[in-house]
């Protein structure tokens, strides 16, 4: 069964940090590129991170670029955010979403985690 | 960044009804155009990628077309299930993804 598992969410305050883990199983997780995904409360979709399946290259939203870094470790099937700095405006439910890329095209994200809330609040 | 730009933000229907959402790019983005469904509290489902192809598991009754910076998403029939919230996502860039606002389909 393919399964994400995000973690690491919480109340946090203004200009505090937090690092998000995302754990994969049931699926070839150094194959796929991985990505960050918000919703604020009430709100639509917000693509926030992606990482290539390597983990080469990383590509980040202006919204939160400079306060964000997406890692990953194949060995241990696992996705990263680090955010700092992070911001009321933050508040949201992250997903870790996965997407298969050729050099060519990619296959849109067809697998998502649950997400792990995170509340940035005094 | 592509903008994407989706219509109707809100849509009232009844089941049966035959349903499209529009989504707009700001760009031409060929055919590189998904589809996700979301119910309150659950993650985004994909329902269509490369602007009409079904994945797999999806009813029959969602379609999409369109390719360049017109797309459309149709439901011929409205079941009970769908009502949902609904975005397009555009992938042809691969440094930057952009979803659509999102179209609520309600009773």
């Amino acid at each position: 069964e393919v399964k994400l598992v995000e973690s690491g969410g919480g109340l946090v305050k203004p200009g505090g940090s937090l690092r998000l883990s995302c754990a994969a199983s049931g699926f070839t997780f150094s194959t796929y590129s991985m990505s960050w995904v918000r919703q604020a409360p009430g709100k639509g979709l917000e693509w926030v991170s992606s990482i290539t399946s390597s983990g080469l290259y990383m590509y980040y939203a202006d919204s939160m670029k400079g306060r964000i870094t997406i890692s990953r470790d194949n060995a241990k099937n696992s996705l990263y955010l680090q955010m700092h700095s992070l911001r009321a405006e933050d508040t949201a439910v992250y997903y870790c979403a996965g997407e298969i890329c050729s050099s060519v095209t990619c296959h849109p994200f067809d697998r998502w985690g649950e997400g792990a809330r995170v509340a940035v609040s005094s | 960044d592509i903008q994407m730009t989706q219509s109707p933000t809100t849509l009232s229907a009844s089941i049966g009804d035959r349903v499209r959402i529009t989504c707009r790019a700001g760009q031409s983005i060929g055919d590189s155009l998904a589809w996700y469904q979301q119910k309150p509290g659950k993650a985004p489902k994909l329902l269509i990628h490369k602007a009409s192809s079904l994945e797999g598991g999806v009813p029959s009754r969602f379609s999409g077309s369109g390719s360049g910076t017109e797309f459309t998403l149709t439901i011929s029939s409205l079941q009970p299930d769908d009502f949902a919230t609904y975005y397009c996502q555009q992938y042809s860039s691969h440094s930057h993804r952009t979803f659509g606002q999102g179209t609520k389909v309600e009773i």
